[in-house]
């Protein structure tokens, strides 16, 4: 199993070009998340979705946008990237049925600056 | 929502020593509280976790407390080695409804020899 995994690994974007971030999960959960961690902040959440067809927003949605695409894919959008969007992205997905452990499993992270 | 404070935001100890880290939750609904631990360039990894009915939970040199009429909670790690050098985040939650977490801001744990 390969867990969660990210592409890319490294971005580096101009003011106001757009990227789509890309998570895919093969451990059958039901709900994905993006957060972005940046330095003295810890994780905040971007967007999640508790399961294949519903997202909502996290404490830090504006400027993204995302798409859950099927049960495995979550992908993140940045339509007009801003330099304050400099961060590293973290997917992560886990389930949530009783008896279930609620550990949420990481992919590797997307390192994006934005110049 | 739920905000989650941690505290220190740097701790050093020497090897063998214990370190103890602490956070605190503002929504009593909450009922998961996990810790992860992250390695400089890694991504973060649950070490331990504690739901709102139990008060304390032990996993070999860790262990994990939970007061909640305080909205509490705290990690513990005895013998301290060099490998437990990472940072840790503590996080609140509820389950259900998409599991969504509060993390804390992070602790920087640095174990001297």
């Amino acid at each position: 199993n390969a867990g969660v995994t990210q592409t890319p690994k490294f971005q580096v974007l101009k003011t106001g070009q757009s990227m789509t971030l890309q998570c895919a999960q093969d451990m059958n959960h039901n709900s994905m998340y993006w957060y972005r961690q940046d330095p003295g902040m810890g994780l905040r959440l971007i967007y999640y979705s508790a399961s294949e067809g519903t997202t909502d927003k996290g404490e830090v949605p504006n400027g993204y946008n995302v798409s859950r695409l099927n049960k495995r894919e979550f992908s993140l959008r940045l339509e007009s990237a801003a330099p304050s969007q400099t961060s590293v992205y973290f997917c992560a997905s886990s389930d949530f049925f009783p008896g279930a452990s609620y550990e949420q499993y990481f992919g590797p992270g997307t390192r994006l600056t934005v110049t | 929502g739920e905000n989650v404070e941690q505290h220190p935001s740097t701790l050093s100890v020497q090897e063998g020593d214990s370190a103890v880290i602490k956070c605190t939750y503002s929504d009593s609904a909450s009922n998961y509280f996990p810790w992860y631990k992250q390695e400089l360039g890694k991504r973060p990894q649950l070490i331990i976790d504690i739901r709102s009915n139990v008060g304390e939970k032990k996993d070999q040199r860790i262990a994990v407390t939970l007061n909640k009429t305080a909205k509490h909670f705290s990690l513990h790690i005895t013998e301290t080695q060099p490998e437990d050098s990472a940072v840790y985040f503590c996080a609140a939650g509820l389950t259900g409804g998409g599991n969504k977490l509060t993390f804390g801001t992070g602790t920087q744990l640095k174990v001297e020899l």
